[in-house]
């Protein structure tokens, strides 16, 4: 069984400044994982995907996130936020080679001016 | 290339009716995976669809059902509303189950609220 926990519901930033959005995972065999964005009113978009390759994964809209077996952990990060990122992400697990998604509860993040 | 797409958009129905929702794959897409999200939660996988066949399916009782065509597009059933029924219905359609199917590409959902 795999599972996500994001370690926060809400995130909080000024414009410009870095974000940081937290997710730990547990899965018993070797993960695939995700980071999916969703703006109000409309679908999922996926931002980034880890599949067993580069730890470092780059994503769109300058997001990256890092895959530390160690920490089991896959947080999402970017150097400067925009007023545009303001929305619900969510972190996914799924076991690589099958197509259930397994997601987090979700961290909304907020940017202010 | 066509997207995702979803209908109705918004639904409003009864305790005890029965609702049916329709998703149309992406183009060159043959799996469909049908999730519930609830207000204020992640999605949760309901079940996928591979090739007309039921290819997996998560913690929901049988009221919920669907259907694969050979278009590759999919319904959703739900027999016997209840009122935690009430949620956001998000199809996603991926290119095959197996290895490197998990990119999977979300519809802009269906609103389902029960009365």
């Amino acid at each position: 069984a795999q599972s996500v926990t994001q370690l926060d519901s809400h995130v909080s930033v000024s414009e410009g400044t870095p974000v940081l959005l937290r997710c730990n995972y547990s899965s018993s065999y070797s993960p695939s994982l995700f980071w999916y964005v969703q703006h109000p009113n409309k679908g999922l978009q996926l931002l980034l995907k880890y599949t067993s390759a580069a730890t470092l994964v780059k994503g769109i809209n300058g997001f990256e996130a890092e895959f530390k077996k160690s920490e089991t952990s896959f947080h999402l990060t970017k150097p400067s936020a925009h007023m545009s990122d303001a929305a619900e992400y969510f972190c996914v697990v799924s076991l690589s080679g099958y197509s259930t998604l397994t997601f987090g509860k979700g961290t909304m993040l907020l940017v202010s001016p | 290339e066509t997207g995702v797409t979803q209908s109705p958009t918004h639904l409003i129905k009864t305790r005890g009716q029965q609702v049916t929702l329709r998703c149309s794959s992406q183009s060159g897409h043959n799996t469909v995976s049908w999730y519930q999200q609830a207000l204020g939660q992640g999605p949760q996988f309901i079940f996928q669809y591979y090739r007309e066949e039921e290819n997996g399916r998560g913690n929901f009782p049988p009221r919920f059902s669907g259907l694969q065509f050979p278009n590759y597009s999919s319904e959703l059933n739900v027999n016997a509303l209840e009122l935690d029924d009430s949620a956001l219905y998000l199809c996603a359609s991926s290119l095959a189950a197996g290895w490197g199917a998990n990119e999977q590409f979300f519809g802009p959902g269906t609103r389902l609220t029960v009365l």
